[in-house]
């Protein structure tokens, strides 16, 4: 079993809508948890970390963390079409584990 | 301010051959990362770095991998006796090491094609 598992997607929503990605993570010593934004043939982009249980929220995106549940999700509001691209989500424990990536696609 | 930069940007190399891959890291952050990624897949550590020391390198496939950064700064991750399966995009990634802030920035990272 991986260390963190995100759903495999591909995911289609219009624009505007919501996106909603999941993440869950095996790891209880994990500290920490990020969001990463990939397009394709680039190198990830940090666009939310979160560290406590709760949501929080930044622009258009808002990502949950429930330790309990070891979950981590990511909402995009609004989707744009230059969201469409790779999201990975990431739990560090002295370094971080990457989920496969879901990728999202806006259409227009 | 600058971000990470890694040098090559693609490295076409033949299969048995030695390559070096250069990480320079933002300016003051003490904690340096390799990782490398294929394909539809997400990235996989391979070294960290606090300072010069390497903190963790249980990530490195086998002894044909060893990474530097002697002076605190740029590392530097060798391969020698490159194989195919070697091919991959190695990211580098920095942040500031400082206990409750574990941010990491990547480079553009290298695409390595093994030959």
């Amino acid at each position: 079993q991986k260390e963190v598992e995100q759903n495999s997607g591909p995911l289609s929503v219009p624009e505007g809508a919501i996106a909603s990605l999941n993440c869950t993570y095996s790891d209880r010593g994990s500290q920490s948890f990020f969001w990463y934004r990939q397009y394709s043939g680039k190198s990830p982009e940090l666009i939310m970390s979160i560290y406590s249980n709760g949501d929080k929220e930044d622009g258009r995106f808002t990502a949950q963390l429930n330790k309990a549940s070891q979950y981590v999700s990511l909402l995009i509001r609004d989707s744009q079409p230059s969201d469409s691209a790779t999201y990975l989500c990431a739990a560090f424990d002295y370094k971080l584990s990457f989920g496969a990536g879901t990728t999202v696609t806006v259409r227009a | 301010g600058a971000g990470v930069s890694q040098t090559p940007s693609n490295k076409v190399t033949e299969k048995g051959k030695y390559v070096e891959l250069r990480c320079d890291p933002i300016s003051g952050h003490t904690a340096l990362y390799w990782y490398r990624q294929s394909l539809g897949q997400g990235p996989e550590f391979l070294i960290y770095f606090q300072g010069t020391g390497a903190a963790d390198d249980s990530g490195l496939p086998n002894d044909r991998f060893f990474a530097v950064r002697p002076e605190g700064s740029v590392s530097t991750l060798k391969i020698q006796r490159t194989e195919r399966g070697d091919s991959a995009m190695y990211l580098c990634a920095s942040g500031p090491g400082l206990a409750g802030n574990n941010e990491q920035f990547f480079g553009p990272g290298t695409r390595l094609t093994v030959l």
